[in-house]
Order: structure tokens, then sequence, then C-alpha cells
């Protein structure tokens, strides 16, 4: 079976300051790794994956994540937060290309001003 | 950009009572998933669909819910009876799981069911 852990409900950050959402996993084989962010009373957007390669992922609005084989991690971080970037961020792994999703509880970030 | 579509957006219902939810993926994506989210979890898988075939459905309750794509392109959800339990956001996703292998599921809106 394969399951994510976001083992913090939720990050506070000051605007300007870095980011860090963490985020285990566990699957069988090699994952396939996830970034997605939920606005209020909208669906996921995604953010970035891991498939294979280079294990610092860049994605989209300044976001990155790196994965880390040994620890079964995938960090989202961000160098500088924005308040717009206040939001629910979910982590998800699949053990295969096309298989379904198995996400974590997901951590909400708040970024103050 | 391309976007899936879902419709309506909000739904409330009384308990005992059918609902459905309608998905248009984006276009060329050969799968399609639905997922429920509680309130305050992530998401999870009810069924996919690898055109119009179901490839995994084993945490869809099959005594109240069901799930078609018919020409392997929209998709309904439908629920019946819906009961209080049900009540969550519904999502619907698709990817191109053709020769790219990129696989990045592309999620909807999502519907809001509140079941009174």
């Amino acid at each position: 079976a394969q399951s994510v852990a976001q083992p913090e409900d939720q990050v506070n950050v000051a605007e300007g300051n870095p980011l860090t959402v963490k985020c285990t996993y566990s699957v069988s084989g090699n994952p396939y790794l996830f970034w997605y962010v939920q606005y209020p009373n909208r669906g996921l957007q995604f953010l970035l994956k891991y498939i294979t390669g280079d294990n610092l992922v860049k994605g989209s609005y300044g976001f990155e994540a790196e994965f880390n084989k040994s620890q079964t991690s995938f960090h989202l971080k961000k160098p500088s937060a924005l308040v717009s970037d206040s939001a629910l961020y979910f982590c998800a792994v699949s053990k295969a290309a096309g298989n379904k999703l198995t996400f974590g509880g997901g951590t909400r970030v708040l970024v103050k001003p | 950009e391309a976007e899936v579509a879902q419709s309506p957006r909000y739904k409330i219902t009384e308990k005992s009572q059918a609902v459905a939810f309608w998905c248009d993926p984006i276009s060329g994506h050969a799968t399609l998933y639905w997922y429920r989210q509680i309130l305050g979890q992530g998401p999870e898988l009810l069924v996919q669909f690898q055109d119009e075939s179901v490839v995994d459905d084993s945490q869809l309750p099959k005594d109240r819910f069901s799930a078609e794509r018919l020409k392997g392109v929209d998709s309904t959800l439908k629920i019946q009876p819906a009961e209080l339990g049900d009540s969550a956001m519904y999502l619907c996703a698709s990817s191109n799981s053709g020769g790219t292998r990129t696989d990045t599921q592309y999620f909807g809106p999502g519907t809001r069911l509140t079941v009174l």
C-alpha cells in the first residue's frame, strides 16, 4: 500500500521569508511524487512533480521540491513567500504512471504581511 | 489553457434523494478519475476510467454509487440514495496516459455536495 504523511497541519510564515512544507511517503518501487495547491472552494492546482532525474524539481509560481530517496521525503520550498501563497497544499504519490494518486492530509499555509 | 469542466459547482439535496455530477475532461485525455474529498482531508479515489473502461473502482461504494463514461469522453457520477455522510467535494481529474506518459492529473473545480 502507498501512503503520504504531511506532519504539519499548518505552517505560518512572514511574507518574504522562506517557506517549507514537509512530506514523506511510502510506496513500493520508484515513486511518482506530486504537489498540488488548493484555494477555498476550488479544485486542486498542479504545482510540480518528480518522476525521475534531478532530485531538485522546479515548478510553478517559484516553488521547488527536493526528492530525497534515503529519507523518503519530498519537501516543498519557496525562497520568498507571498501573501497570495496562503492556501492548502497537498503532497501525493503514485506507484506507477497512470495510477491513482494517494494524498496526504494537507498542510495549510498562512503567509502574514 | 484547457481545463477540466464539472457541473454543478454546488448541490444541496436531502438524504435518500438521487444526485448526479458531470465531468468533461481535457480534450484528448484518455484517463479520467473521480475523487472524493471530505472536509479537512486529502482526496481519495472513487473510480478511474481508461477510455470507456473502468480500471479501478475498488473504493467505490457500489451499493449506492455508479459511474459511467459511455463514449470515453465525458463522465457522470451518480449517488442513489444520498446519505448524510456523502457530504463532500467531488473532484474530477484527467490525464494523458499516452506516449509521453507524463501522467500529470489535472483537476476540475469540483462539485460541493451537501446532504441534509
